[in-house]
């Protein structure tokens, strides 16, 4: 079966930059997009980016999504972090030959 | 505006059988490409998917819990239901519903969810 995995945690520090990674098993993203949520504690998950790199519309351009093919990964980058980007990050992507969605494991996100 | 609310029982006993309903407004489920879904997690825990049904009322469940699920719609009323048999204490977790959303081919998203309802399984 398909499946994602992040790191559990990662910190940084208000104003600068971090990335969250997500990699894949077995099967390359080429044709299974990745999408990204955000969900603060005691909220649903909104999303933060889908189909790979696109940001729905509210959603601040310091956040942004990319794939590395070679490394069957992908990432959410947050730049300028605020206080308030503290939250839990989830890819997910779709598996298109099982026909099921597939969510990573999460990554807690501390900005202090 | 598309919102979604969850409503059922907030506590089970072992054996039992959950039955959720999903409520919806701002879309139709007799659109092609509409689906709502279902998404459960555990206290402090990962998002784990559960089961889909389509506007033509295909439906998708996960693989593990397969044997368990059963996943309806009532477009008239505007609701989904999802029923998971043989409770167990390691089923308590809120549960989501969500609007299917997808961009193209391989690319399927869940945006916006329910507030989820937190289910407990206990005696």
């Amino acid at each position: 079966n398909f499946m994602l995995t992040q790191p559990r945690s990662v910190s940084e520090s208000p104003g600068k930059t971090v990335t969250i990674s997500c990699t894949g098993s077995s099967r390359t993203f080429a044709s299974n997009y990745v999408q990204w949520y955000q969900q603060r504690p005691g909220s649903a998950p909104t999303t933060v980016i889908y189909e790979d790199n696109q940001r729905p519309s509210g959603v601040p351009d310091r956040f942004s999504g990319s794939i590395d093919s070679s490394s069957n990964s992908a990432s959410l980058t947050i730049s300028g972090l605020k206080t308030e980007d503290e939250a839990d990050y989830y890819c997910q992507s779709y598996d298109s030959s099982n026909l099921n969605w597939v969510f990573g494991g999460g990554t807690k996100l501390t900005v202090l | 505006q598309i919102t979604l609310k969850e409503s059922g029982p907030t506590l089970v006993k072992p054996t039992q059988t959950l039955t959720l309903t999903c409520t919806f407004s701002g879309f139709s489920l007799s659109t092609s490409g509409v689906g709502v879904g279902w998404i459960r997690q555990p206290p402090g825990k990962a998002l784990e998917w559960l089961a889909l049904i389509y506007w033509d009322d295909d439906k998708r469940y996960s693989p593990s819990l397969k044997s368990r699920l059963t996943i309806t719609k009532d477009t008239s009323k505007n609701q989904v239901v999802l029923t998971m048999t043989n409770m167990d204490p390691v089923d308590t977790a809120t549960y989501y519903c969500a609007h299917r959303r997808s961009s193209r081919v391989g690319v399927d998203w869940f945006d916006p969810w329910g507030q989820g309802t937190l289910v407990t399984v206990s005696s």
